[in-house]
């Protein structure tokens, strides 16, 4: 199994400013994944963070708005850059161990 | 693109009751569905894992099956508790890429 920790665990941030959240995992792992889940809804994935390589972004985001740092096998940031109030949602982060997802206990972020 | 649908939206049943929550997708090649329970303002707890070449896991009161040919999975529950009120996440990974798409969930109730 995998613990994963993140930081902050919430925030409340102004619009226009940056947010870099921590993910820190006890395993080495290849692939790190953030999602994005929005009030009211389902998670969405962000990106795949590959240690030693630029991060994947799926459709709809792009790496200006979400810059991903990998920088080794246990530890990955996910700035949210220039925020707005759309951005208010729960930031998660997981990885495969095995055949299961585990995941980080999310980052509340509130933009006002 | 896999798509994943989960039905019903909202289910509220007497304590007591047995029930099942459905999960279709799109996609049948090699994936892993994973079943995880939501608690308002929390994170994602994983339930139940069933790998691409299983039909059932069960645990302790939960049981879930996968039907690949048809796409679809249930999460049974038997003997409902008012603690088993959350929502219910039914996720679909790609073993190969490692990411999850999410259906929507389902929020369930349990009445005392």
């Amino acid at each position: 199994s995998a613990v994963i920790s993140q930081k902050p665990s919430r925030d409340i941030c102004q619009r226009g400013t940056s947010l870099t959240i921590q993910c820190q995992v006890d395993s080495q792992v290849t692939m790190m994944f953030w999602y994005r889940q929005q009030p009211g809804q389902s998670l969405t994935l962000i990106a795949t963070a590959n240690q030693g390589s630029e991060a994947t972004y799926e459709s709809g985001f792009v790496i200006d708005k979400f810059p991903i740092s990998r920088p080794n096998l246990t530890f990955s940031t996910l700035t949210v850059s220039n925020m707005s109030p759309e951005d208010s949602s729960i930031y998660l982060c997981s990885v495969g161990l095995g055949w299961e997802q585990y995941f980080g206990p999310g980052t509340r972020l509130t933009v006002t | 693109k896999q798509e994943v649908t989960q039905i019903p939206a909202a289910l509220s049943v007497p304590e007591g009751e047995n029930l099942v929550l459905n999960c279709s997708f799109t996609d049948s090649a090699i994936y892993n569905l994973q079943w995880f329970r939501q608690d308002p303002g929390k994170g994602l707890t994983s339930l139940l894992l069933i790998q691409s070449s299983q039909r059932e896991q069960t645990s302790g009161r939960l049981n879930a099956s996968l039907d690949k040919s048809s796409g679809r999975s249930t999460l049974y529950i038997a003997a409902s508790q008012p603690g088993d009120s959350a929502t219910y996440l039914c996720a679909v990974t790609d073993t190969n890429a490692g990411k999850s798409t999410f259906g929507d969930g389902t929020t369930l109730t349990v009445k005392p």
